[in-house]
């Protein structure tokens, strides 16, 4: 079993629309989860990030972590065509080093 | 610079070639890590390092990976005799810190290897 599972996708939604991308874990020991974007042909980038447990917010995303249920998802409001990207969430128990999902491709339809 | 460097940033390589890859990190870097990113799938870990020491190479697919930082800034990842299972985008990233927290990790681009 991987570390950290999401599913690939794609997904293709239309603009305005809802996205809820999610990744689970198995590992109880990780802290921090991060959610990155990744643009064609580039690195990744990091989009939020929570520690430990709850929701975090930042305009249009969210992000949620239930440890409990080892699962956290991002949600993405009123999306937009520039919010196609892959998607990864990445995991960390110390810092030594980051898990990250295979990642989600969206493609926000105008 | 600016940000983390990698070069080249794409590599054709024949089977059985060395090859060594180049990551530059943000100068006064403490941490540098290598990724490898295989297509449709996120990035794996390979190994790190902390100023020139490397701390896990628990990452490093096989005896033909290698890695260094002599002077505890720029690193190379060689590859030896490479084989078409070794094609992958290969990332670096680094920290100021000696470890690899969100709001400080820093991925370059990367090198595209290709092993034809």
């Amino acid at each position: 079993q991987k570390e950290v599972e999401q599913d690939p996708g794609p997904l293709s939604v239309p603009e305005g629309a809802i996205v809820s991308l999610n990744c689970t874990y198995s590992n109880s020991a990780f802290q921090y989860f991060m959610w990155y974007r990744q643009y064609s042909r580039k690195g990744p980038e990091l989009l939020m990030y929570t520690y430990s447990s709850g929701n975090k917010e930042d305009g249009r995303f969210t992000a949620q972590v239930d440890k409990s249920s080892k699962y956290i998802s991002l949600f993405i409001r009123d999306s937009q065509p520039s919010d196609s990207a892959t998607y990864l969430c990445a995991m960390s128990a110390n810092g030594n080093q980051f898990y990250f999902g295979t990642g989600t491709s969206l493609t926000v339809i105008p | 610079g600016a940000g983390v460097s990698q070069s080249p940033r794409y590599k054709v390589t024949k089977r059985g070639q060395d090859v060594a890859l180049r990551c530059d990190p943000i100068s006064g870097h403490v941490s540098l890590y290598w990724y490898r990113q295989a297509l449709g799938q996120g990035p794996e870990f390979l190994t790190y390092f902390n100023y020139e020491a490397q701390q896990d190479k628990s990452g490093l697919p096989n005896d033909r990976f290698s890695a260094e930082r002599p002077e505890g800034s720029i690193s190379t990842l060689t590859i030896q005799r490479t084989e078409q299972r070794d094609s992958a985008m290969y990332r670096c990233a680094s920290s100021k810190l000696d470890r690899l927290l969100p709001t400080e990790a820093f991925f370059g681009q990367g090198t595209r290897l290709t092993v034809v």
